[in-house]
């Protein structure tokens, strides 16, 4: 079966430093990936997302960047965190088959302070 | 992107039938009508999600409007559990157009 793993959970960073989140998924191959940012109260946010192996498409200019160095593996990092990068970070991967459901990571809660 | 529209909460009961609606006016002929829902603190879960006819599974059913304009989610027994945000989105299947965009969704409340 397939699943997703994110990590980690939570994250503490002081404002300036850098950040990297890896994204894998298992049991599929060529997924779409995505990631997603929901910042408190507020709704999801695409930020990337890879429909193959160094494909990305940039939803909105930010200070983030994403890569897909392999087929299942998605990582979204910054050079320099700001407070505005606070947030639900969440990875998903769907197959592209019949507009089929996407599955989502358990998220990672990151704190810039 | 085609654009979904659906109130912003919703009340129910326990143990009563609940009708989400959404309308997508825009909708294209290749776009799926997908449904998630969000839990407090956990990612969205999908729902259910169709093309054109009525779909049921385990969790849900889906009544799509024969013009596809608009889709209404329907829970046949509400329990406290189902109480999140519910997002309706337009999903094509190819391309660009795969991509997931959330809305801001509808806020269910479910009540003993």
């Amino acid at each position: 079966s397939q699943t997703i793993h994110q990590w980690p959970a939570t994250l503490v960073q002081p404002v300036g430093s850098p950040l990297s989140l890896e994204c894998t998924v298992e049991g599929t191959s060529n997924p779409n990936l995505y990631w997603y940012r929901q910042a408190a109260g507020r709704g999801l946010q695409l930020l990337f997302y890879s429909v193959g192996i160094g494909q990305i498409s940039s939803e909105v200019p930010q200070n983030l960047s994403a890569s897909r160095p392999q087929d299942r593996q998605f990582i979204l990092s910054s050079k320099k965190l700001l407070l505005s990068d606070s947030g639900f970070y969440l990875c998903a991967w769907s197959v592209l088959r019949d507009a089929s459901e996407a599955f989502f990571g358990q998220g990672t809660r990151l704190t810039v302070v | 992107d085609a654009k979904t529209t659906q109130p912003n909460s919703m009340e129910s009961n326990e143990e009563e039938p609940v009708h989400l609606p959404c309308n997508h006016s825009t909708i294209s002929g290749t776009d799926y009508i997908h449904w998630y829902r969000q839990l407090p603190s956990q990612g969205p879960e999908y729902v259910i999600h169709g093309l054109t006819s009525n779909v049921n599974n385990r969790m849900a059913s889906l009544a799509i409007a024969e013009d596809r304009k608009s889709s209404t989610l329907i829970l046949h027994r509400a329990t406290l559990r189902d109480a999140a945000v519910y997002y309706c989105i337009l999903r094509g299947n190819t391309g660009t157009a795969s991509k997931l965009t959330f809305g801001t969704g509808t806020r269910l409340q479910v009540t003993l």
